[in-house]
């Protein structure tokens, strides 16, 4: 199985930081690599696909970049709603895994 | 705009079964693939498995293997999972999510969930 290492995990941070998540794969997985945000109680929330995809109506702040084994996940100017929990998840090789999770809060 | 509203909460004894439900609407069911994700208390999410509608197609993994069936009824537009033989470990909220980057024959390895259910807590205590 492929295994997804997010860090760093968890992140603190204040309103108007640019936030980096790292997402780092124990094999190389092109670009086959997503990026969901989940609140508490709700579902998770696709943010990227394909690793520097923006679905629709996600905010310009966020974006993905990496290919190979490293990924990031970067929003540029946090703002209140922006604190969450972060996966990665690969989509490459079956079965899909997701990383274990960055908890962004408040600092 | 897709819709996938999930059954409610389930209560069950560990050696049971369970049946949760996953209607989707707004979008063309039988053309589409739907994944079943769940998350333990305070925990990741998982990957269960994967149905493609039209030839209803599936892919589970390895840790479901014998106890998990994916099933949809194109007819309703409902997606299904059944998972067996229930233990207190099972305990988690199962989401359904559609699946993006799948034709009707496989998913390429680039695909994604873009849409997903409000997730149904199954809890298994004796």
């Amino acid at each position: 199985d492929v295994q997804l290492t997010q860090s760093p995990s968890p992140l603190s941070a204040s309103v108007g930081d640019r936030v980096t998540i790292t997402c780092r794969a124990s094999h190389s997985i092109s670009n086959s690599l997503n990026w969901y945000q989940q609140k508490p109680g709700k579902p998770p929330k696709l943010l990227i696909y394909e690793a520097s995809g923006l679905q629709r109506g996600v905010p310009s702040r966020f974006s993905g970049t990496g290919s190979g084994t490293d990924f990031t996940l970067t929003i540029s100017s946090l703002q209140l709603e922006d604190f969450a929990t972060y996966y990665c998840q690969q989509s490459h090789t079956s079965p899909q895994t997701f990383g274990q999770g960055t908890k962004v809060d408040i600092k | 705009q897709v819709q996938l509203v999930q059954s409610g909460a389930e209560v069950k004894k560990p050696g049971s079964s369970v049946k949760v439900s996953c209607t989707a609407s707004g979008g063309t069911f039988y053309s589409d693939a739907f994944t079943w994700v769940r998350q333990g208390p305070g925990q990741g999410l998982e990957w269960m498995g994967t149905i493609i509608v039209l030839l209803g197609i599936t892919d589970y993994a390895q840790n479901f293997q014998g106890r998990v069936t994916m099933t949809a009824d194109k007819a309703t537009s409902t997606a299904y999972l059944d998972l067996t033989s229930l233990r207190s470990e099972d305990t988690a909220v199962y989401y359904c999510a559609r699946v993006r980057g799948c034709s009707s024959t496989n998913c390429r390895r680039n695909h994604w969930f873009d849409h997903w259910g409000q997730g149904t807590l199954v809890t298994v205590s004796s």
